[in-house]
């Protein structure tokens, strides 16, 4: 099976600052790579899909790229929103794995 | 407006069954294939079982295979979830979600219930 490993798993940062979280699968899956958010006590909701493609309503802050092995999730200006779990999934082949979850917290 | 509501959750001992339920509405259901994917207290997200539109392809994770049965009945709009032989280690929140093709494999997940609570203590 391929495994879906995020880093980091936690982090703290400004609001206003760059963040930045991977995911890396242990083989490629094209660009078969979603991104989704948990806010406390809240249900997951889609971010990214295909990689890179934005799921309509989420702020433009928000961006997907990679391909193959390595994906990367930015937000471009953290908000206090954005206090929240993030986690990647992968749905090319089954099981259609989620990545441990990174948790962004504010600084 | 899609809505997926979840049901018959609960609290049973371990070697008890449980069957969860999904209800849809705001789409074509069988346009779709649907999973499930559980969370346990405090944990992440893990996929469960899928089915696609037709029933024609379900895939399982390792951890519930041959003991969880996925299915759903188009007509009634609904998805299913039969555990069998429930474990401590199956205590989590239960989430339906649709994806985003008909297939089972090569559309993520564009919609997610509210879950439904399975707890399995003795």
């Amino acid at each position: 099976d391929i495994q879906m490993t995020q880093s980091p798993s936690s982090l703290s940062a400004s609001v206003g600052d760059r963040v930045t979280i991977t995911c890396r699968a242990s083989q490629g899956i094209s660009n078969y790579l979603a991104w989704y958010q948990q806010k406390p006590g809240k249900v997951p909701e889609l971010l990214i899909y295909a990689a890179s493609t934005l799921q309509s309503g989420v702020p433009s802050r928000f961006s997907g790229s990679g391909s193959g092995t390595d994906f990367t999730l930015t937000i471009s200006s953290l908000q206090p929103e954005d206090v929240a779990t993030y986690y990647c999934q992968k749905y090319n082949s089954d099981p259609l794995t989620f990545g441990g979850g990174t948790k962004v917290e504010i600084k | 407006e899609v809505q997926l509501v979840e049901s018959g959750g609960g609290s049973v001992q371990p070697g008890w069954s449980l069957r969860l339920s999904c209800a849809a509405s705001g789409f074509t259901f069988d346009d779709y294939a649907m999973h499930w994917v559980r969370q346990a207290p405090g944990k992440g997200l893990e996929w469960v079982s899928g089915i696609s539109w037709n029933s024609g392809r379900i895939a399982y994770a390792d951890s519930v295979k041959g003991r969880f049965t996925i299915s759903r009945d188009n007509a009634k709009n609904s998805l299913y979830l039969q555990m069998n032989s429930l474990r401590a280690e199956d205590t989590a929140l239960y989430y339906c979600a649709k994806a985003k093709a008909y297939s089972l494999l090569g559309g993520h997940f564009d919609y997610w219930g509210q879950g439904t609570l399975v707890t399995v203590s003795s």
